[in-house]
């Protein structure tokens, strides 16, 4: 069975500081793919960062960074110099190659960035 | 622009209802998908379709079918709307190849059951 697990229903953080929203899976699986989407108050989704369990550099976007631990089974968003607009939920989610095309999400963190 | 559109972004119906929900993507993706959001608990997966005519149930399937007569469109259909439905409805799609592919999705739909 697979599960992702976010453990901060809610997070603040001061305007261009750095925020990290933690995610942690569980799977018996070796090949899969971890994601991160953000969903602002308008109810898109948007896609911010993927990360490949082969990959062995943590992915970068910009401003959003995965702090990628396998061992730990943890793939934790980094975001650097935080906006306003950054204010969202935001989701992790799975896929593993023996789990079809399917996707698993977490339950989301919610993010305020403070000015 | 890739887009993946919905029929609504809110929707009010009556308990008993019929109610169908429209999803049209224009990426020529294979793999299409419905969830539905709630409060912490996230998206969870009501049915999926990896091709034409074809579909697979998710994790909770129950009060809900879907139909997929044409690639670009997949509907999700509540044969008698209750209120336990009323929640986010989003539609997602994605290319079929490739751990690495994301999923698109489309703005949701909130349906409220009254």
């Amino acid at each position: 069975a697979q599960k992702i697990t976010q453990t901060q229903p809610g997070m603040f953080v001061q305007e261009k500081e750095a925020v990290t929203l933690d995610c942690t899976y569980d799977t018996s699986d070796q090949s899969y793919g971890l994601f991160w989407y953000k969903q602002p108050s308008s109810g898109e989704m948007i896609f911010l960062i993927y990360q490949g369990s082969y990959d062995e550099q943590n992915a970068t976007e910009g401003r959003y960074s995965l702090n990628f631990q396998k061992a730990r089974k943890s793939a934790n968003l980094v975001i650097s110099a935080s906006q306003l607009g950054d204010s969202a939920m935001y989701f992790c989610a799975m896929r593993d190659i023996n789990y079809g095309q399917n996707f698993v999400f977490g339950p989301g963190t919610r993010l305020s960035v403070l000015p | 622009d890739v887009k993946v559109t919905q029929s609504s972004r809110y929707l009010v119906k009556r308990t008993g209802e019929k109610v169908f929900l429209e999803c049209v993507q224009d990426m020529d993706h294979e793999n299409m998908f419905w969830y539905r959001q709630d409060p912490g608990l996230g998206l969870r997966l009501i049915y999926f379709s990896y091709d034409v005519k074809m579909k697979e149930k998710g994790d909770i399937p129950e009060g809900y079918s879907v139909s997929r007569e044409k690639k670009e469109r997949f509907s999700l259909i509540l044969e008698s709307a209750s209120t336990n439905q009323t929640s986010m409805y989003l539609c997602a799609s994605r290319q079929l190849a490739g751990t690495y592919n994301e999923q698109f999705f489309g703005p949701g739909t909130r349906l409220t059951v009254l």
